[in-house]
């Protein structure tokens, strides 16, 4: 099966600017994640969908952040406007039902300066 | 406390010895953990599962699991340079078992 698929794989932005990630999940699976990692960090989720109705959102900047999952596939992750300390990887997973663990996209690597 | 905490090593491991990662989890994660392997510049991949007590082994690697003590550990037996990596512990919160909260991540070196 194609696996997580997420684009772009690097970006980089001036700080205050705006910034799109695009996620596609493995056909199926109803469940999809953004995760942020810091370099030297473990991943922190940031926002969970079922479908495309939010489950947790509880740790997402929402002043700046914001995300969507239209017709339950795809999701985009849009940060607005960006900081210097949002510099990170976006990881999206994707799982059926998310407690047998889930798999994640190749990532996009965000460098704001 | 955080709900998954690791040593962030390095560990360093001779060629052929076993490693032995560890990890501690809090009150507010419940018995679902995951192992997660994470080459420099990769995204993280999930290597081992364990949702009971004891062990549970998949070819060189084995999940330990101890509920009493709030533990889980990963041994790799007859390490590989190619076993070099970040390695994620990973649990789900009692509160959503969908959800799965990261350790920090230790990581492995294996020297020939």
């Amino acid at each position: 099966e194609a696996g997580v698929a997420q684009s772009p794989r690097y970006k980089i932005i001036e700080k205050r600017q705006s910034v799109a990630f695009w996620c596609n999940p493995i056909s199926g699976h109803a469940t999809l994640y953004w995760y942020q990692q810091i370099l030297g960090q473990g991943p922190k989720l940031l926002i969970q969908f079922q479908n495309n109705g939010v489950v947790d959102d509880s740790q997402l900047p929402k002043d700046r952040f914001s995300a969507e999952r239209l017709k339950g596939v795809d999701s985009t992750l849009k940060i607005q406007p960006a900081k210097l300390e949002d510099s990170a990887v976006y990881l999206c997973a994707s799982s059926n039902t998310g407690i047998y663990g889930y798999t994640f996209g190749s990532g996009t690597r965000l460098t704001v300066v | 406390q955080k709900e998954v905490e690791q040593n962030s090593g390095p560990l360093s491991v001779p060629e052929g010895a076993i490693a032995s990662l560890n990890c501690t989890y809090s009150d507010r994660v419940s018995q679902s953990f995951f192992w997660y392997r994470q080459y420099s510049g990769k995204s993280p991949e999930l290597i081992m599962s364990i949702y009971s007590n004891g062990d549970k082994e998949d070819g060189r690697f084995t999940a330990q699991l101890n509920k009493a003590s709030q533990y889980v550990s990963l041994l790799i037996r007859d390490s590989q340079p190619s076993d070099s990596a970040t390695y994620l512990c990973a649990g789900a919160m009692r509160s959503s078992a969908s959800k799965i909260i990261f350790g920090s991540g230790t990581r492995l070196s294996i020297r020939p």
